[in-house]
């Protein structure tokens, strides 16, 4: 079975600081590792992937994630948040020999002017 | 950009009454997937579809849903007899054939059930 964890509900930052949304996951063998954000009354849309290779990952809008084995963990950054970058962020995790994703409970990330 | 296209948007239905969502999958994307998200839960996987049959279901996927792709275009998601709990978020979802390819999620179709 897989699973993904994401322990914050909720992460509130100041626009232009550092933004850092935790997920750590739980799958037989190889991990392959999504980002995606949900904005209102959207679909899910694709930020970054970790398939194999470097641990940092760099995806749209300026955000990266970093693979961590050790730690089955794939944090989700980016450098100086954007008030538009407030929305809902899942991790999703794929086993290599399956067809589908489990998700994270979502994270609630508000950007304040 | 090639997107996944859901409609409709928003669908209303009795309880008992059959509906069909519909999904247009990317043109040449091989696996489509159909998954929901209940008000405030995660979203959760339904059923996964490749070379015209079933992959792979989840313990939801009863049978009263069932999965189509009729004209080699369009992918649908039928629940026959719908319930107050199958209210919720469905997304369908594509993918190209290789292993490492991301799926693609469209925006969305929400059933009520009342």
């Amino acid at each position: 079975a897989q699973s993904v964890a994401q322990p914050e509900d909720q992460v509130n930052v100041a626009e232009g600081n550092p933004l850092t949304v935790k997920c750590t996951y739980s799958v037989s063998g190889n991990p392959y590792l999504f980002w995606y954000v949900q904005y209102p009354n959207r679909g899910l849309q694709f930020l970054l992937k970790y398939i194999t290779g470097d641990n940092l990952v760099k995806g749209s809008y300026g955000f990266e994630a970093e693979f961590n084995k050790s730690q089955t963990s794939f944090h989700l950054k980016k450098p100086s948040a954007l008030v538009s970058d407030s929305a809902l962020y899942f991790c999703a995790v794929r086993a290599v020999n399956d067809y589908k994703l489990s998700f994270g409970a979502g994270t609630t990330v508000t950007v304040r002017a | 950009e090639p997107e996944v296209t859901q409609t409709p948007s928003h669908q209303v239905t009795q309880m008992g009454q059959e509906v069909i969502l519909r999904c247009v999958p990317i043109s040449n994307h091989l696996y489509f997937y159909w998954y929901r998200q209940i008000l405030g839960q995660k979203v959760e996987f339904l059923v996964s579809f490749y070379n015209n049959e079933i992959s792979e279901k989840s313990e939801i996927f009863d049978d009263q849903f069932s999965v189509e792709r009729p004209d080699g275009s369009n992918f649908t998601l039928k629940i026959r007899s719908t319930k107050l709990e199958d209210s919720a978020m469905y997304f369908c979802a594509s993918r190209q054939g290789a292993v490492t390819t991301e799926a693609f999620f469209g925006q969305g179709t929400r059933l009520t059930v009342v």
